[in-house]
């Protein structure tokens, strides 16, 4: 299976902190994707990132790739309060995207 | 400009029932893809459609579980006869072109309830 395993399963910060979570998967991928979802909604797209590339941005958002070691991580810098939710990561090969089981990130005020 | 809609928002069936979930796609979306999330867990694909057409049922059971996504009209993801095992919540993505290469948009889903 090719499913992403995401690490820690929950992290608990303060405000202003950083934020690092891991995501670990089994096979070739074509890319790799985050998702948030804040309780009881649906998924937010937030980045993808290629299996030919090493790093992507997008605002407070840092996403690498190691495809020698099949993993991935997601920062999140100068958290917010507005960042509480479950971040998942999905690999794409030649199928429909497979989730991992998300980290349940809260930040507290 | 819509995002992806699904009605119902909420869903309750007993046991032995029919549900009928539906998914209108993003606005030129022809790729339509169905999930099912269990409480404290990540999304577990179903199926994947593109208009007319079943590409992946990988994920369906193969009893009692149907979807279908015809020319006009939203795409139905229809569970016959309830168990409670059912219950969860179903979302339905869709994407301007197909399998994981470009990115989801996801509805809000349908929290199934069978009671």
């Amino acid at each position: 299976s090719q499913q992403g395993e995401e690490d820690p399963q929950a992290l608990s910060i303060q405000e202003g902190e950083n934020a690092t979570m891991n995501c670990s998967y089994k096979t070739s991928i074509n890319n790799l994707q985050w998702y948030r979802q804040n309780s009881g909604r649906g998924l937010v797209h937030l980045i993808l990132i290629r299996s030919n590339e090493r790093e992507k941005h997008s605002g407070r958002l840092r996403v690498t790739l190691d495809t020698s070691k099949k993993s991935s991580s997601l920062l999140i810098t100068a958290s917010r309060a507005a960042d509480t939710a479950s971040y998942f990561c999905a690999t794409a090969g030649n199928t429909p995207l497979v989730f991992g089981k998300g980290t349940r990130l809260s930040v507290i005020a | 400009n819509a995002g992806v809609m699904q009605n119902p928002r909420h869903l309750v069936r007993r046991r032995g029932q029919e549900a009928r979930l539906r998914c209108s796609p993003m606005k030129g979306h022809s790729h339509v893809y169905w999930y099912r999330q269990l409480p404290e867990e990540g999304l577990k694909f179903m199926v994947y459609l593109q208009k007319e057409n079943i590409i992946d049922e990988s994920g369906m059971p193969k009893e009692r579980f149907s979807a279908e996504f015809p020319k006009e009209g939203p795409s139905i993801l229809r569970i016959q006869q309830v168990v409670r095992g059912d219950s969860a919540a179903y979302f339905c993505a869709s994407s301007l072109r197909g399998l994981g290469n470009y990115e989801q948009y996801f509805g809000p889903g349908t929290r199934l309830t069978v009671t």
